[in-house]
C-alpha cells in the first residue's frame, strides 16, 4: 500500500495570503489526485495532477486559483491563493494503485481562513 | 455527471448491533465502488474495493454487495463495536479514477 505524508497537517491564514500544501507518496505513482472537503460536505476533485504536464482542473476549479506542480513522480504541491474565508476546508491528497485500483488518501490538510 | 447519495446520513446504535449502511449512483457505467472510513483529524482509509464485474467483497466483519445495474451498494458492518464509531464514504470511479464521493452516513455505536 502507498503511504502518504501531507504537510502542513493544519493551518490558521489570513485573508489575501496562500498557502502552499506539500504531498510526498513512498512510491513513483502516475497521477495524483487534490480533493477538498468543505465542512460539513464530502470529498470534491480539485485536479489530477501529471509529471511532466500541466494540471487537469475540474469544473469550477481554476489553475490561477489552486496551482499545482508536480516535480517528480512522488511530489506534488497545491497552492491556495489569494485565501478568503470560503477555502476553509480540508484538502487531501491521494493516489491510486493501478494494480489494484485502490486510492489512498494523506491524512489531510486542515486550512482555516480568517 | 455522476451523483453519489447515501442513507442514512447519521446512524447511532448500541454495541453488538449491525450497521447497515446505504450507497446509490446515477450512472452505472463505474469501473469500482470502493468504501471508505474517516475520522475526525485524520484522512480516509479504504475498507473494501469492488470492482464493476463483482456482487461483493467481505473482509473481516465488513461485508460490501454492488448491485451496479440498480446504482447501489451497501456496507454491512456485523457485531458493531465502538471502534467502529466513523464517518463511512462510499465512493465510485470511472476508468479515469477520479471518485465520485457520497456525503456520508456518521456511525455513532454507543458501548
Amino acid at each position: 500500500s502507498a503511504v502518504i505524508s501531507q504537510k502542513p497537517s493544519r493551518d490558521i491564514c489570513q485573508r489575501g495570503t496562500s498557502l502552499t500544501i506539500q504531498c510526498q507518496v513512498d512510491s513513483q505513482v502516475t497521477m495524483m489526485f487534490w480533493y477538498r472537503q468543505q465542512p460539513g460536505q464530502s470529498l470534491t476533485l480539485i485536479a489530477t495532477a501529471n509529471q511532466g504536464s500541466e494540471a487537469t482542473y475540474e469544473s469550477g476549479f481554476v489553475i490561477d486559483k489552486f496551482p499545482i506542480s508536480r516535480p517528480n513522480l512522488t511530489f506534488s504541491t497545491l497552492t491556495v491563493s489569494n485565501m478568503s474565508p470560503e477555502d476553509s476546508s480540508i484538502y487531501l491528497c491521494s493516489v491510486n494503485e493501478r494494480a489494484k485500483g485502490i486510492q489512498y488518501f494523506g491524512a489531510g490538510t486542515r486550512l482555516s481562513v480568517l | 455527471k455522476q451523483e453519489v447519495t447515501q442513507i442514512p446520513a447519521a446512524l447511532s446504535v448500541p454495541e453488538g448491533e449491525n450497521l447497515v449502511l446505504n450507497c446509490s449512483f446515477t450512472d452505472s457505467a463505474i469501473y469500482n465502488l470502493q468504501w471508505f472510513r474517516q475520522d475526525p483529524g485524520k484522512g480516509l482509509t479504504s475498507l473494501l474495493l469492488i470492482q464493476s464485474s463483482q456482487r461483493e467483497q467481505t473482509s473481516g466483519r465488513l461485508n460490501a454487495s454492488l448491485d451496479k445495474s440498480s446504482g447501489r451498494s451497501t456496507l454491512y458492518i456485523a457485531a458493531s463495536q465502538p471502534g467502529d464509531s466513523a464517518t463511512y464514504l462510499c465512493a465510485v470511479s470511472h476508468n479515469d479514477y477520479k471518485l465520485s464521493f457520497g456525503a456520508g452516513t456518521t456511525v455513532t455505536v454507543r458501548a
